[in-house]
């Protein structure tokens, strides 16, 4: 067990509709990251927040958006979805503390039908 | 940028036999590599890491891998193959910039056969 929990586990859904993923870090890491795993796509970094701010960006759609709350939990909201957001989201979490090593969650998996 | 290439998406093995799985690595500054496992319906967990301390890494479940900069590369070994260690495999890495977001390779799948 890592220590960062995501919710739901599985989720299924239609063409055209909005989701929201949740993520809570481990107990003191402050660092955030959210990744996509597809068939087609490998594992991708889409998006950092740290300490409630976006740190960095990476292949994140423009229909796809996150936030940190102040109690460091992170929220991935993908809208407008299409068949090919069907992946495995993974949150991580890390201190961000130079070498930092980030910890998985399990990954909500997504089934856009 | 930084990029990862994992030679080899299926290796087999028998068990007992070694495990060596490969990874290069290509960054514009000294990076940080990790190597991280996927057992089915699981999330990333991870086996080792290296930020330029020593050049051998040694991880969890009896695997290691060796940094060697002159030949960008930082493949993952392990002396003898149980049936357990059938999952996928990934490398990563990091650069020390503003994000330290991971980028992966492609994955290596390992099975063992008995």
């Amino acid at each position: 067990d890592s220590g960062v929990t995501q919710t739901p586990k599985h989720l299924i859904t239609a063409t055209g509709q909005r989701v929201t993923l949740r993520c809570s870090p481990r107990s003191g890491d402050l660092s955030v990251y959210w990744y996509q795993q597809s068939l087609d796509q490998g594992l991708q970094f889409l998006i950092q927040y740290y300490n409630g701010e976006e740190r960095a960006k990476g292949n994140i759609l423009e229909r796809f958006s996150a936030q940190q709350f102040p109690d460091l939990h992170s929220e991935l909201n993908l809208s407008s979805l299409e068949l090919g957001d069907s992946a495995l989201y993974f949150c991580a979490s890390s201190d961000s503390r130079g070498s930092d090593t980030q910890y998985f969650g399990p990954g909500t998996r997504l089934t856009v039908l | 940028a930084q990029s990862v290439t994992q030679l080899g998406s299926h290796v087999s093995v028998s068990e007992g036999a070694l495990v060596l799985l490969r990874c290069n690595y290509s960054s514009s500054v000294p990076p940080y590599l990790f190597w991280y496992v996927q057992y089915p319906n699981q999330g990333l967990q991870l086996l080792l890491k290296y930020t330029s301390a020593a050049t051998l890494v040694k991880g969890i479940n009896g695997f290691e891998a060796e940094f060697k900069k002159s030949e960008t590369s930082f493949h993952l070994t392990k002396p003898s193959a149980h049936m357990s260690d059938a999952a996928e495999y990934f490398c990563a890495v990091s650069e020390n910039n503003a994000g330290n977001m991971l980028t992966f390779g492609g994955g290596t799948r390992l099975m063992v056969k008995p």
